[in-house]
């Protein structure tokens, strides 16, 4: 079964501690893109990575880092900077950056809540 | 990314075509318009794209006037599981493929 898997589903931060968001695909996309969406808004995009061991920041990523060691990994890092991370989280892969297809396919989303 | 105009909402009945209009006029010639949809608490599903000609698969079709400046997607026999809010994202290869989302328009469809 090809497609993006996100986990977990729902996670817990305390004060000040640092949390990380798994993102895994299978689909051999090139291009991973993390998301936040707040209640009763759009997406906003933290981060994003067209290849391995590259990454580039997005509209929002203070507080935020990730890694990009392997295609199919992306995780995101939630640090103790970010002030205000309750959020809906959601993770995207795209095909290959250069051939002009850039539809992004989504994860099911991770929900951080603040303790 | 040119800005896009969406209906914050709209109702359709179950079995008709549902039309959603969108404006983007300030839409450049090399931006396609992307449209997803997101159901409550799910991740964003990607329905069609297109630049210039007017496109047409499983899910939906979209009309994209002349001039580009606005666009609609036509969901053609709406079910109750359509129901969700409709994103149209007008995206340049210069923007990095950073998508924009908006606010989208949230629809309902009744029985």
């Amino acid at each position: 079964d090809g497609g993006i898997t996100q986990s977990p589903k729902y996670l817990f931060r305390k004060e000040g501690q640092n949390v990380t968001l798994s993102c895994e695909q299978n689909l051999n996309h090139d291009a991973m893109y993390w998301y936040r969406q707040d209640p009763g808004q759009g997406l906003r995009l933290i981060y994003y990575s067209q290849i391995v061991n590259d990454f580039q920041k997005g509209d929002i990523a203070e507080g935020y880092s990730v890694s990009r060691e392997k295609k199919e990994s992306f995780p995101l890092t939630v640090t103790s900077a970010q002030k205000n991370p309750t959020a809906f989280y959601l993770c995207a892969s795209s095909i290959d950056h250069a051939s002009g297809w850039e539809t992004q396919y989504f994860g099911p989303g991770t929900r951080l809540l603040v303790l | 990314d040119a800005k896009t105009t969406q209906p914050p909402s709209m109702d359709c009945a179950e079995g008709r075509a549902a039309n959603l209009p969108c404006n983007h006029s300030t839409i450049s010639g090399n931006e396609y318009v992307y449209w997803y949809r997101q159901i409550h608490s799910q991740g964003p599903q990607y329905i069609i794209h297109g630049l210039k000609n007017n496109e047409t698969n499983e899910m939906a079709s979209l009309i994209i006037t002349e001039d580009r400046k606005s666009s609609t997607l036509i969901l053609p026999h709406a079910t109750l599981r359509d129901t969700a809010v409709y994103y149209c994202i007008a995206q340049s290869k210069a923007a990095g493929n950073k998508l924009t989302f908006g606010g989208g328009t949230r629809v309902l469809v009744k029985p």
